[in-house]
């Protein structure tokens, strides 16, 4: 079945870094979201991005999409302590399920 | 802001018990979800509830039930926990019938221990 697979699965970097994670699928989409999760906590969604789009802001989170490579990538800049969080990407297809990768996990180093 | 709640933060069962977790959201949203998450697999669907009383199976409903009598409400039930069943619980809304791939609105989490 159809999977986003977030890549790499664990980041470190230091506060004020820009972070930057991908996401790749198999099939075609008509959108992908991502999801933040902090620890122990349920999931937070960040940004919906449709098939037609290419990218999306939303504060310090930039989300660009290549369809044409089935991939997406998310951006955070000038990255803090409080944004150190499993990132996950969800990804829809034709028969509306969505389907979640198994995350990234971002640790911003003071 | 949407709002879901969970009953339990943390839950502690015996093997054999019957277990109930609820969730609650104030949106007035029409779908419900329960996901079961487990390190190295993700997040799985239980089951996804679309309307009051109304119900799909997801891609692990071995071992629960589901209940939605209100909208606003909907329960997980382990008939007979087993340690397998230890895990965390996520409860999700989004706001249109029968449309699962929009926006999920999740609950805290229950972290449920079977012993």
């Amino acid at each position: 079945s159809q999977q986003g697979e977030e890549d790499p699965q664990a980041l470190s970097i230091q506060e004020g870094e820009n972070a930057t994670m991908n996401c790749s699928y198999k099939t075609s989409i008509n959108n992908l979201q991502w999801y933040r999760q902090n620890s122990g906590r349920g999931l937070v969604h960040l940004i919906l991005i449709r098939s037609n789009e290419r990218e999306k802001h939303s504060g310090r989170l930039r989300v660009t999409l290549d369809t044409s490579k089935k991939s997406s990538s998310l951006l955070i800049t000038a990255s803090r302590a409080a944004d150190t969080a499993s990132y996950f990407c969800a990804t829809d297809g034709g028969d509306d399920k969505i389907i979640f990768g198994k995350g990234t996990r971002l640790h911003i180093l003071p | 802001d949407v709002k879901v709640t969970q009953s339990s933060r943390y839950l502690v069962k015996r093997t054999g018990e019957k277990v109930f977790l609820e969730c609650v959201q104030d949106m007035d949203h029409e779908n419900m979800f329960w996901y079961r998450q487990d390190p190295g697999l993700g997040l799985r669907l239980i089951y996804f509830s679309y309307d009051v009383k109304m119900k799909e199976k997801g891609d692990i409903p071995e071992g629960y039930s589901v209940s939605r009598e209100k909208k606003e409400r909907f329960s997980l039930i382990l008939e007979s926990a087993s340690t397998n069943q230890t895990s965390m619980y996520l409860c999700a809304s989004s706001p249109i019938s029968g449309r699962r791939a929009d926006t999920q609105y999740f609950g805290p989490g229950t972290r449920l221990t079977v012993l």
